[in-house]
């Protein structure tokens, strides 16, 4: 069946601008994940939903940083006023629920200039 | 701080040789280890879970000691197409049941070379 699938696959932006990242999970998951992989790193987690509701936040490292999964399918993770430092690559993950397997999409490459 | 240490290599191996990665982590109150495969570019994907009694596929062997905090993969008879980055997670210790966020170490590259 279908994966994660995550868009844009990448997104050049400068510095300054808004974006938004789309996440469209694993059909019937429950369990939402996003995580930052910068390079040489391990990705690092951000926020975590179970259905509509953001049960985890504690990973967004500014207010800058804000996601939402409005009808607990589809998740938005939107970046204001962006910054050099959050280029990276943003990966979402889904789950049955929130004590299996995650399995991850490709992730958005985002570069800001 | 909740870590995951894990050695960064690159490890470079000739076809056919059995390579050890290893990792300590911080978090004693972790439930949940696994090890993930990450190519150059592409999504992590879970290679084995690991469990207290140690676990093998195929050519793959992992370890946990709880006591030591301490994970171990084992790769014998190495592949090509083993070459990548593997990387070492464990859960934050969860709330409520619920499996947790995950916690990834920076990764072990593996080449091997033919």
């Amino acid at each position: 069946g279908a994966g994660v699938s995550q868009t844009p696959s990448n997104k050049v932006t400068e510095k300054g601008k808004y974006v938004e990242l789309r996440c469209d999970p694993i059909s019937g998951h429950t369990a939402l994940y996003w995580y930052r992989q910068s390079l040489g790193q391990g990705p690092e987690f951000l926020i975590y939903f179970q259905g509509t509701g953001a049960a985890d936040d504690s990973g967004l490292p500014n207010d800058r940083f804000f996601a939402v999964r409005p009808e607990g399918s589809v998740s938005t993770l939107k970046i204001q006023r962006t910054e050099r430092g959050d280029s990276a690559v943003y990966l979402c993950a889904s789950s049955r629920s929130g004590k299996d397997i995650q399995y991850f999409g490709a992730g958005t490459r985002l570069s800001v200039l | 701080r909740k870590e995951v240490e894990q050695d960064p290599g690159p490890f470079n191996v000739p076809e056919g040789a059995t390579v050890a990665f290893n990792c300590t982590y911080s978090n004693s109150a972790s439930q949940s280890f696994f090890w993930y495969r990450q190519d150059c570019r592409k999504e992590p994907k879970l290679l084995m879970s690991v469990y207290s009694s140690g676990n093998e596929d195929g050519r793959f062997t992992a370890q946990l000691n709880r006591a030591s905090q301490y994970i171990s993969l084992l790769i014998r008879d190495s592949k090509l197409s083993d070459s990548a980055t593997y990387l070492c997670v464990v859960n934050d210790g969860g709330y409520g049941g619920s499996q947790g966020n995950l916690i990834f170490g920076k990764g072990t590259k593996l080449s091997v070379k033919p």
